[in-house]
């Protein structure tokens, strides 16, 4: 299969912890998403890359928040001081951008964190 | 800043039924809208796309949506569903040429008796 793929699928942490997740996007897709999940929401987004450039970051909720795609491949988003409100899903999206900005993001399974 | 508004949370219904979900967006300029579903135990699958051109979009699994632009509408239909419907239910939208994610409605839980 060669879909995304995230890793953990889940994390326990301790409240002050920090905490990294990985996201490996579709092999040939140029840009990348992360979004967070809530119990009863949609996805929310946080942020996105076009190959190694974080064109947007203004909606990562806090400064606590950071995430990286240092070759254009993977990518890999921190929560630092982790906070129990923090707890929710954590997903990836890769799309390959076509004309006219006709842009079909696919999803992978998520991590699923939860701060204790 | 775009919005999404899913007007049924959750909806039950029998096997050979017919569905209709109902999805509104506020934006004022030229979007792109999806319908995603999401399995129980599954990731987030998309079910179909609007770009531009025909305003009725089929999907897989049977599915289908018709953009209603002077509504801002994007409902998503199947005329007969099955027990496998069993999903919840995203529909999202971003800016045609923006530099953004999607933005996502609160999802329908749909829940099918057989």
């Amino acid at each position: 299969d060669t879909g995304v793929s995230q890793d953990p699928r889940h994390k326990i942490t301790k409240r002050g912890q920090n905490v990294t997740f990985r996201c490996d996007p579709i092999s040939e897709h140029n840009r990348l998403y992360w979004y967070r999940q809530t119990l009863g929401q949609g996805p929310e987004f946080l942020t996105y890359f076009q190959n190694e450039a974080q064109l947007e970051k203004s909606r990562l909720l806090s400064d606590r928040f950071s995430a990286e795609r240092p070759k254009g491949s993977f990518s890999t988003l921190e929560i630092q001081r982790t906070e129990q409100g923090d707890s929710a899903m954590y997903l990836c999206a890769s799309s390959l951008p076509g004309l006219s900005s006709t842009d079909t993001q696919y999803f992978g399974p998520g991590t699923r964190l939860t701060v204790l | 800043a775009q919005s999404v508004s899913q007007h049924n949370h959750h909806v039950i219904l029998s096997e050979a039924a017919s569905l209709e979900l109902g999805c509104n967006y506020s934006y004022g300029g030229t979007v792109n809208l999806f319908w995603y579903v999401q399995y129980p135990g599954q990731h987030l699958q998309l079910l179909l796309k609007y770009f531009s051109g025909d305003p009725l979009v089929k999907g897989i699994k049977g599915f289908e949506a018709e953009f209603i632009k002077s509504k801002f509408s994007f409902n998503l239909r199947k005329p007969s569903v099955q027990w496998s419907d069993t999903a919840e239910y995203f529909c999202a939208v971003n800016v045609r040429g923006g530099a953004d994610g999607l933005t996502f409605g609160k999802g329908t839980h749909l829940i099918i008796q057989p």
